[in-house]
């Protein structure tokens, strides 16, 4: 079974710049994720989509930031314009369903990740 | 935004030693979740918890849910310098079903 695929692996920016990165999640997962993994830190969710609808968004910088998934599958993460803090890795992730709670069965949550795209912005 | 935190945050030991990581919350999770992720790689996932006080054991990796399912531990017994890495818990919460994760524990195991 093949994986989350991401692109470019590595990108390097000059700040001002825009960039955009692609994900394509394995094939029949509905829930599609980028994070941004600052060096030496967690990966901080930015976005979360459900099919082709936004979960949440509330850590994505709106201002300069912006992802989409038309189709429902695959997804892309712009950046215009870059900032040197921007610099980190962005990592796409996609899992078949969010876990919920209910009275007889959990759905797994179990989260696929790629490879990452790593940005420096210079 | 909730918010889980791990400690420590660095942890070097020597081969063959044993060593706890923890994380916690202030808020209840309905999962728990231990990925460990390696240089120039994402996080794969080693273990989901989803009962309060549940404990399930991975080789040498004992993962623990607190009973109120705020908090967990990954205990790792005689550790290997394979076990090195950056050992990552993420937790599912609320009706958004967003998986968010705590900063890591980067531990190096030296032979």
């Amino acid at each position: 079974e093949a994986g989350v695929a991401q692109s470019p692996r590595y990108k390097i920016i000059e700040k001002r710049q825009s960039v955009a990165f692609w994900c394509n999640p394995i094939s029949g997962h509905a829930t599609l994720y980028w994070y941004q993994q600052i060096l030496g830190q967690g990966p901080k969710l930015l976005i979360q989509f459900q099919n082709n609808g936004v979960v949440d968004d509330s850590q994505l910088p709106k201002d300069r930031f912006s992802a989409e998934r038309l189709k429902g599958v695959d997804s892309t993460l712009k950046i215009q314009p870059a900032k040197l803090e921007d610099s980190a890795v962005y990592l796409c992730a996609s899992s078949l369903r969010p876990g919920q709670r209910s009275s007889a069965v959990f759905m797994n949550t179990e989260a696929f990740f790629g490879q990452g795209t790593r940005l420096t912005v210079v | 935004t909730q918010l889980l935190e791990q400690s420590p945050q660095f942890l070097s030991i020597q081969e063959g030693e044993n060593l706890t990581v923890y994380c916690n919350s202030s808020s209840v999770f309905s999962s728990l979740q231990w990925y460990r992720q390696e240089p120039g790689e994402g996080p794969v996932l080693l273990v989901t918890v989803v009962t309060g006080g549940e404990v399930k054991k991975l080789k040498r990796l004992t993962f623990q849910f607190g009973d109120a399912r705020k908090d967990s531990s990954l205990h790792i017994t005689a550790a290997q310098p394979g076990d090195t890495g950056l050992y990552l818990c993420a937790g599912v919460y609320n009706a958004g079903n967003m998986l968010t994760f705590g900063g890591g524990t980067r531990l190096m195991v030296k032979p």
